[in-house]
């Protein structure tokens, strides 16, 4: 079935780096693709999105682009704050069906001061 | 806010005991969703709703039943709770298609 593959480990990184979290989906159609974030304590709140390839989503400094020929939708982010430290989620749905999302088992993110 | 209101936040319960959760919506979407997070797994899918008394199972549906007898309530239910289904269960709606989903805050569920 459809499935969503996200790097191991937690992402521990100083304010001001660059954050990359890659993501690989598995998919029989042409799925839409999501981030995801969870901050301590809260449900999920959608990042971005990509509806078809090539199409890059952008919310708050992250970007993720739908690249349909290595089945990815990496997450970046140019200058992290102390304020992305959260659990990110990369996600997917297909067009049909009943609108139901595969998800990928999250990235703890870390920004130390 | 997405209008998503999950009760109760918290709850501690004994093995064997029913539990039910009920998650309430004001935006009148069709699609409504309950997942389990669990460490090392990510949220998966317990069950689903495309509409009233229309469900369906996820990929983790044993031990669990849900209902929609209307369409700003879906209800899940352990029918009898084992520890294994301690977790952290969220409830989600969507409107159709592939729109992204909005999510609660979550009840965090104890089994001893």
């Amino acid at each position: 079935g459809d499935s969503v593959t996200q790097m191991e480990g937690p992402v521990t990184l100083s304010e001001e780096a660059f954050l990359t979290i890659n993501c690989t989906y598995t998919a029989t159609g042409y799925p839409s693709l999501f981030w995801y974030v969870q901050y301590p304590g809260e449900g999920l709140q959608l990042l971005l999105k990509a509806t078809k390839a090539d199409d890059k989503g952008s919310n708050k400094g992250f970007e993720a682009t739908y690249r349909k020929e290595t089945t990815s939708f990496h997450l970046e982010k140019g200058s992290v704050q102390v304020s992305d430290s959260a659990v990110y989620f990369c996600a997917l749905s297909e067009r049909r069906g009943n609108n139901r999302l595969a998800f990928g088992k999250g990235n703890q993110v870390v920004v130390i001061p | 806010d997405a209008g998503i209101t999950q009760s109760p936040r918290h709850k501690v319960t004994e093995t064997g005991t029913p539990v039910t959760l009920r998650c309430h919506q004001t935006e009148n979407h069709r699609y409504m969703y309950w997942y389990r997070q669990d460490p090392g797994h990510g949220l998966r899918l317990i069950h689903y709703s495309y509409g009233v008394k229309d469900t369906d199972k996820g990929e983790v549906s044993d031990g669990y039943s849900v209902s929609r007898s209307k369409t700003e309530d879906f209800l899940l239910t352990l029918e009898s709770a084992t520890s294994s289904q301690t977790s952290v269960y969220f409830c989600a709606i969507a409107t159709e298609g592939n729109q992204p989903q909005h999510f609660g805050d979550g009840t965090r569920l104890s089994i001893l």
